[in-house]
């Protein structure tokens, strides 16, 4: 299985600052036809996961341009470029180039 | 709208035997994958089952083989998950997963139950 690993695990952040977090797998995420197959999740308290990114770097329906994803083969990162208080949760990145889909320990955001 | 409920969840002992199911509504439910996903209590995401759109193709994770059973029925918009032989390590949070294309191999989980609780336990 590819494993997914994130880091830091733990971000206190300001809001109206910029936050990034990092992912890294085991292999590379690079499909032949060009595309990662990466995505990105927030879990906000008492919530489901919701899809926030997915190919590396296209936002999901209705999620703030605040919100970007870059990186390729096996680093990818997620920005936010200011940060508000209702981004606080748990941001997960997953892999989908490979069965089983693998899941990073998760990166909680909270406001410091 | 998008929706998916699930039901089926709860208390059962170790060894015994669960059905989920997950009805979905607000999309064509037929031209898409669908999967399973867990959160035991505290902890991380686990992906634990995927069919695709025309259920020719299942998955499992290695955790569940052998013992967790997928399976969709296009008519009544509903996804199963057919559990035995349970254990306390299956004990989670069971979230049904809509995926954005039609087959397993999936590029991002784009609609997420709210998900039925799974306790194993004597």
């Amino acid at each position: 299985d590819i494993v997914m690993t994130q880091s830091p695990l733990s971000l206190p952040v300001t809001p109206g600052e910029p936050a990034s977090i990092s992912c890294r797998s085991s292999q590379s995420l690079l499909h032949s036809n060009g595309n990662n197959y990466l995505d990105w999740y927030v879990q906000k308290p008492g919530q489901s996961p919701q899809l926030l990114i997915y190919l590396g770097s296209i936002r999901a329906s209705g999620v703030p341009d605040r919100f970007s994803g870059s990186g390729s083969g096996t680093d990818f990162t997620l920005k936010i470029t200011r940060v508000e208080a209702d981004d606080v949760g748990l941001y997960y990145c997953m892999q989908g180039l490979q069965v089983p889909p693998t899941f990073g320990p998760g990166t909680k955001v909270d406001i410091k | 709208e998008v929706q998916l409920v699930e039901s089926g969840g709860g208390l059962v002992q170790p060894g015994r035997s669960l059905r989920l199911s997950c009805a979905a509504s607000g999309f064509t439910f037929e031209e898409y994958a669908m999967h399973w996903v867990r959160q035991a209590p505290g902890k991380g995401l686990e992906w634990v089952s995927g069919i695709s759109w025309d259920g020719g193709s299942v998955d499992y994770a290695d955790s569940v083989k052998g013992r967790f059973t997928i399976s969709r029925d296009d008519a009544k918009n509903s996804l199963y998950l057919q559990m035995n032989s349970l254990r306390a390590e299956d004990t989670a949070l069971y979230y049904c997963v809509k995926d954005r294309v039609a087959a397993v191999g999936t590029e991002g989980f784009d609609f997420w139950g709210q998900g039925t609780l799974v306790s194993v336990s004597s």
